[in-house]
Order: C-alpha cells, then sequence, then structure tokens
C-alpha cells in the first residue's frame, strides 16, 4: 500500500513568510508526527496526534509553529514569520498506534525547507 | 542535552566483513531502542528495534545488543553489503518521551565493494 507522503518535496520562501507542510499518513494510522531534521543532526521531535488532538507538542520550538489533523488523517504542520533558522527537513511519520516498541513509525520522504 | 549519542559520524568496512555501529544513552528511563537507516533524499526506513528488558535480538544480518549496566546498544551487520552503505540512527522511546522517538545525529556507513 502507499507509504507516508508529504508535499511540497522542496519549499523556498523568504525570510518573514508563512508556509504551510502537509502529511498523508498511511492509512488507518491513528498516530502521526512531526519531526524536523537540521544539516548533520538527526531528526527531532516537534509535535505528535493521536487521533485529532494533539498529543505532545513540547517539541514545537515556539509559538511560530502550529500543526492541525482535523479530521484525524491529513496533518499540516504551519510555520509563521519564518526565520533563516527554521530551514530544515520536515519529516512526518505515522504508526498504528503510540506504541514505539512494537507499532512502527514510517517516515515520509520529508519537506526541505529552506527560508532565504 | 543529547540523551542519544552516536559518537561516530562515519565508518567504512569491506563487503563481506562485519560492521559495528555504537550508540550511547543518558536516560535509563527509556524503554525500546530502535535503529532507522536513511539513504539520501529519502524518509529513515525502520530496521531493528530491543526492548530495555532484553539484550539481544537478531534479525537476519542484523543483530542489535543492549548493554544496560553502560547504557550503550551497538548494531552488528554481517555480512555487510555495499547496498548497506546508509546513514545509520539510533533512537529511543519511553523515559518520559512517551510516543516520539529521541534520535542520535547518525554514523554514515560506507561498505565498499
Amino acid at each position: 500500500g502507499a507509504g507516508v507522503s508529504q508535499t511540497p518535496s522542496n519549499k523556498v520562501t523568504e525570510k518573514g513568510k508563512y508556509v504551510e507542510l502537509r502529511c498523508d499518513p498511511i492509512s488507518g494510522h491513528t498516530a502521526l508526527y512531526w519531526y524536523r531534521q537540521s544539516l548533520g543532526q538527526g531528526p527531532e521531535f516537534l509535535i505528535y496526534f493521536q487521533g485529532t488532538g494533539a498529543a505532545d507538542d513540547s517539541g514545537l520550538p515556539n509559538d511560530r509553529f502550529f500543526a492541525v489533523r482535523p479530521e484525524g488523517s491529513v496533518s499540516t504542520l504551519k510555520i509563521q514569520r519564518t526565520e533563516r533558522g527554521d530551514s530544515a527537513v520536515y519529516l512526518c511519520a505515522s504508526s498504528l498506534t503510540i506504541s514505539p516498541g512494537t507499532d512502527t513509525q514510517y517516515f515520509g520522504p520529508g519537506t526541505r525547507l529552506t527560508v532565504l | 542535552d543529547q540523551q542519544v549519542k552516536q559518537n561516530s559520524p562515519s565508518l567504512s568496512v569491506q563487503e563481506g566483513r562485519i560492521s559495528i555501529l555504537n550508540c550511547d544513552y543518558t536516560n535509563s528511563m527509556f524503554d525500546y531502542f530502535l535503529w532507522y537507516k536513511k539513504y539520501p533524499a529519502e524518509g529513515p526506513t525502520f530496521l531493528i528495534s530491543i526492548s530495555s528488558i532484553k539484550d539481544k535480538n537478531e534479525d537476519g544480518r542484523f543483530t542489535v545488543f543492549l548493554n544496560k549496566s553502560a547504557k550503550h546498544l551497538s548494531l552488528h551487520i554481517v555480512p555487510s553489503q555495499p547496498g548497506d552503505s546508509a546513514v545509520y540512527f539510533c533512537a529511543a522511546s519511553g523515559g518520559g518521551s512517551q510516543g516520539n522517538l529521541i534520535f542520535g545525529k547518525g554514523t554514515k556507513l560506507s561498505v565498499k565493494p
């Protein structure tokens, strides 16, 4: 079946602009995660959803970042007033439930965001 | 402060030999450890995991060893193949992180024919 998809694959924007990044999880997966990977680093947790609600948003760096999952499937990560430091690959993952030991997190290919 | 550390940014091995990738952690409350493999321009792909109550898990050419007293785990790949060339991330869950994973910085493995 189809894996996790993310759009766009690349996004170039100017400092101060607003961007939206989209994630389509694997059908039937209730848990959805957003991570950010900066150059030379491992993925860093941002937020995860169990169904429609954000179960843990402790990784969001500040209030410019926001994510929604209104129908419990597709999720959108929104970044306001982008800064050059926001440049990174934004990864989305989904899993059947939120048990990392038993339910594998499947990652999408990521969206590479470049803020000029 | 990094809770999951991969101190070797790169590793080069000959095809057919063993690859050993290492990972250290600081949080003794982690309950699962996972290895992910990542090719350029792709998302990480799950490889193998181990529960904190075990000390070894094997899947084909891949074996993960866990030493809880040393807070250390390692991934062994035997025999190594050129297609194994990728960045390998060690990750941990639990210990207050709930469902999300805490990743190391990764080790780039190059397997030379």
